[in-house]
């Protein structure tokens, strides 16, 4: 199984470019989230997804969007990037609560 | 809203010592807590997953207890080695009854020196 597969695993943007960082898992979990990585904060919550079609907003929302249309997938969209948004992107994945969560690789940003 | 802390932030052992990292967390109604590994520049490895009806788990030289009454966990490591070297995050899921949220504590940086 390849887990939970993020892509690309580095990416430059410039002040105003949007972009989708993509997130896949092949385990048939339900739950899926994004978390960002920031020096100092620790890991926050962006948004979470409990199932194909149902999306939620964590503690950082802002300026990200989400969507679910499969089971497999939870793309992360930026809409207009900010140098705020420089960090380190998390998805992890879930069967359901009980059984904890496995992380990807991740994807580091950086905006200029 | 929950908090969770961990520490010490940083600790530096020589190899072979067996060591104590401690979390602890404000809302005791958690579904679980989950150690994780972090390696500098990768991703998270999960380490040990506790039910929050369960009092330890255990995995070779790895031990982390729970005490949610108290809202504390420690992770336990026996015969430290190198390999060990690497950020520890403890993470708490769910408070006030939700089940989907992951809350993180700031992490140990643990460096075993051979």
């Amino acid at each position: 199984n390849a887990g939970v597969t993020q892509t690309p695993k580095f990416q430059v943007l410039k002040t105003g470019q949007s972009m989708t960082l993509q997130c896949a898992q092949d385990m048939n979990h339900e739950y899926m989230s994004w978390y960002r990585q920031d020096p100092g904060m620790g890991l926050r919550l962006i948004h979470y997804s409990v199932g194909a079609g149902i999306t939620d907003q964590g503690e950082v929302p802002n300026g990200y969007n989400v969507s679910r249309s499969t089971t497999e997938d939870f793309p992360l969209r930026l809409l207009s990037a900010a140098p705020s948004q420089t960090s380190v992107y998390f998805c992890a994945s879930s069967r359901t609560a009980s059984y904890g969560y496995t992380f990807g690789s991740g994807t580091r940003l950086t905006v200029v | 809203k929950q908090e969770v802390t961990q520490i010490p932030a940083a600790l530096s052992v020589p190899e072979g010592e067996n060591l104590v990292l401690n979390c602890s967390f404000t809302d005791s109604a958690i579904y679980n807590l989950q150690w994780f590994r972090q390696d500098p520049g990768k991703g998270l490895t999960s380490l040990l997953l506790i039910q929050s009806s369960q009092r330890e788990q255990t995995s070779g030289r790895l031990n982390a207890s729970l005490d949610k009454s108290s809202g504390r966990s420690t992770l336990y490591i026996a015969a430290s080695q190198p390999g060990d070297s690497a950020t520890y995050l403890c993470a708490v899921n769910g408070s006030g009854g939700s089940n989907y949220k992951l809350t993180f504590g700031k992490g140990t940086l643990l460096t075993v020196n051979p």
